[in-house]
């Protein structure tokens, strides 16, 4: 089946780590994203990928670092920096940047203790 | 990217239609309407865009009003698992980089 995966569904981490989420899709899209989730809240753009090799911040970016080595995958690392990591963090992707609809994984809850 | 405004909830019985509106006053003429919903805990899955026409699809309608300051989605036939946040976004299409702003969106329970 199609789809993105995001593991582990749920990663608890002492403060001061640098963790990574990972992204993961085979619908062969351009696109990737990682949002970020807070308990009531809408979604925020944390950073996007166009393309391989290419991606740009978005709304949230700083404390977080992302690669897009490849076209199926867009890990997210949370990094010390982030000056309050614990959230619900999600990927999605889309064939391409634009108006294209968007899939998302189910999302990895990460808690920093 | 325009700034949506959607109530925080609503209830809706089931096998009924739900009404869920949507206020995007400053939306240019380049920005789509886009809804989403959340199930709790879940990723959110998209339902369906528009332009400036009516759109229908499996899931749903997508009514946009004349002057494109306000949508409104509905669900035909409301079910239970129809229960979850649903998301109006508007954004600017093309290549060259955007942003989608995901508001706080509105709970909607279906009840039995």
């Amino acid at each position: 089946d199609g789809g993105i995966t995001q593991s582990p569904k749920y990663l608890f981490r002492k403060e001061g780590q640098n963790v990574t989420l990972s992204c993961e899709q085979n619908l062969n899209h351009d696109a990737m994203y990682w949002y970020r989730q807070d308990p009531g809240q809408g979604l925020r753009l944390i950073y996007y990928s166009q393309i391989v090799n290419d991606f740009q911040k978005g709304d949230i970016a700083e404390g977080y670092s992302v690669s897009r080595e490849k076209k199926e995958s867009f890990p997210l690392t949370v990094t010390s920096a982030q000056k309050n990591p614990t959230a619900f963090y999600l990927c999605a992707s889309s064939i391409r940047a634009g108006t294209y609809e968007q899939f998302f994984g189910p999302g990895t809850r990460l808690t920093v203790l | 990217d325009a700034k949506t405004t959607q109530p925080p909830s609503m209830d809706c019985a089931e096998g009924r239609a739900a009404n869920l509106p949507c206020n995007h006053s400053t939306i240019s003429g380049n920005e789509y309407v886009y809804w989403y919903r959340q199930i709790h805990s879940q990723g959110p899955q998209y339902i369906i865009h528009g332009l400036k026409n009516n759109e229908t699809n499996e899931m749903a309608s997508l009514i946009i009003t004349e002057d494109r300051k306000s949508s409104t989605l509905i669900l035909p036939h409301a079910t239970l698992r129809d229960t979850a946040v649903y998301y109006c976004i508007v954004r600017v299409g093309g290549t060259g980089g955007f942003k989608t702003i995901f508001g706080a969106g509105t709970r909607l329970f279906v009840k039995a």
